[in-house]
């Protein structure tokens, strides 16, 4: 099944940046799908981007678009998340997931333990 | 994007009971490609990452308890728990991928009466 770490999580002010990291273990980290998910405080998930394994294919949800960029480093088993022009509604706990099978599908059946970012001033 | 909506949001249940956990989707969830539901539930337990519990709607991942079944086609879903133990105690949610934006239902706590 395999591991996810995320790091990089901190404070940050309105309109400014920061970026994420997921380090993979265990499994053939090119081969899958990795995403992000999203869990504001108290609320429920959010899918927020994806990017293929096959391809490098990205995908965004509207509220990031534009601002989010995904990509993966294979050589070092590590996903990103460049994160510009925050604002408080990014406030969340953000979760590195993964697809079960190296064919695309859309479930994820290994999460990291999240890593929180807060935008406050 | 295909709304998630799910029922009720709070949930008590006796320990021993059955628990039944309602998914409805805007838009059918049946893909024409393999004739599965893109449909999937997750059980979060407080500080923890969601885990997930069952995919095609029916089909339990590992390593899960077969007292959790997932059922429904189309737009509408149900997740049981035949027999509450006090462990199963968290938040539940579904979630449909069958296209992107992929999107969660609000989520249903489930408590022990």
């Amino acid at each position: 099944e395999g591991q996810l770490v995320e790091s990089g999580g901190g404070l940050v002010q309105p309109g400014g940046s920061l970026r994420l990291s997921c380090a993979a273990s265990g499994f053939t980290f090119s081969s899958y799908a990795i995403t992000w998910v999203r869990q504001a405080p108290g609320k429920g998930l959010e899918w927020v981007s994806g990017i293929s394994g096959s391809d490098g294919a990205t995908y965004y949800a509207d509220s990031v678009k534009g601002r989010f960029t995904i990509s993966r480093d294979n050589s070092k088993n590590t996903l990103f998340l460049q994160m510009n022009s925050l604002r408080a509604e990014d406030t969340a706990v953000y979760y590195c997931v993964k697809d079960p099978t190296t064919v695309t599908t859309g479930f994820f059946d290994c999460w990291g333990q999240g890593t929180l970012v807060t935008v406050s001033s | 994007d295909i709304v998630m909506t799910q029922s009720p949001d709070s949930l008590a249940v006796s320990l021993g009971e059955r628990a039944t956990i309602n998914c409805k989707s805007s838009q059918s969830v049946l893909h024409s490609s393999n004739e599965k539901n893109r449909l999937a539930w997750y059980q979060q337990k407080p500080g923890q990452p969601p885990k997930l519990l069952i995919y095609w709607a029916s089909t339990r991942a590992s390593g899960v308890p077969d007292r959790f079944s997932g059922s429904g086609s189309g737009t509408d879903f149900t997740l049981t728990i035949s027999s509450l133990q006090a462990e199963d105690v968290a938040v539940y949610y579904c979630q449909h991928y069958y296209s992107n934006p992929i999107t969660f239902g609000q989520g249903t706590r489930l408590e022990i009466k």
